[in-house]
């Protein structure tokens, strides 16, 4: 089956802790996506990669770090200095490149993060 | 970049149409309108997406004004399993821009 993996789905982690969530996908695809949603708000963009070894910082992406170093991988790393890392973390995927008119993005599951 | 507004909730009975709006009076000429829609604790399910003209497939249309200002996403038939939370989304050839979408309730 092709598709996007995170895991865990639930992680806890203590304040103070960096944390890595991973997300691994077999679409082949070449843009991958970070987002972050709070309860009863929208998904907030994080980080993206296009190409790797190559990403760019979203809206919200103090406090976090990534890398691209294989196309099906792309691990987010949230760190002590995010204030409020609790939330819910989606990753998604897409064929986009360049110029292409059509981007439809697949979602992950989800990695619900809680920071006691 | 383009922005979008959604009502935050809208209730639709099982077996008609349901018509969500969305406002984007600020996109630009070359920008996408994309609908997602997340049914609870899962990742979001793309819809349907267009730039000018209507647009029509197996789980939706999307009629989008002249103007290009506001645009409305139609479940002709809708169910139970549609009850979920839809963005309006406007794509910039960049990034997504997710609002807080629109809660629709389906019932019985």
């Amino acid at each position: 089956d092709g598709g996007i993996t995170q895991s865990p789905k639930y992680l806890f982690r203590k304040e103070g802790q960096n944390v890595t969530l991973s997300c691994e996908q077999n679409l082949n695809h070449d843009a991958m996506y970070w987002y972050r949603q709070d309860p009863g708000q929208g998904l907030r963009l994080i980080y993206y990669s296009q190409i790797v070894n190559d990403f760019q910082k979203g809206d919200i992406a103090e406090g976090y770090s990534v890398s691209r170093e294989k196309k099906e991988s792309f691990p987010l790393t949230v760190t002590s200095a995010q204030k409020n890392p609790t939330a819910f973390y989606l990753c998604a995927s897409s064929t986009r490149r360049g110029a292409s008119t059509y981007n439809e993005q697949f979602f992950g599951p989800g990695t619900r993060l809680t920071v006691l | 970049d383009a922005k979008t507004t959604q009502p935050p909730s809208m209730d639709c009975a099982e077996g008609r149409a349901a018509n969500l709006p969305c406002n984007h009076s600020t996109i630009s000429g070359n920008e996408y309108v994309y609908w997602y829609r997340q049914i609870h604790s899962q990742g979001p399910q793309y819809i349907i997406h267009g730039l000018k003209n209507n647009e029509t497939n197996e789980m939706a249309s999307l009629i989008i004004t002249e103007d290009r200002k506001s645009s409305t996403l139609i479940l002709p038939h809708a169910t139970l399993r549609d009850t979920a939370v839809y963005y309006c989304i406007v794509w910039n050839f960049n990034k997504f821009y997710f609002g807080s979408g629109t809660k629709l309730n389906v019932k019985p």
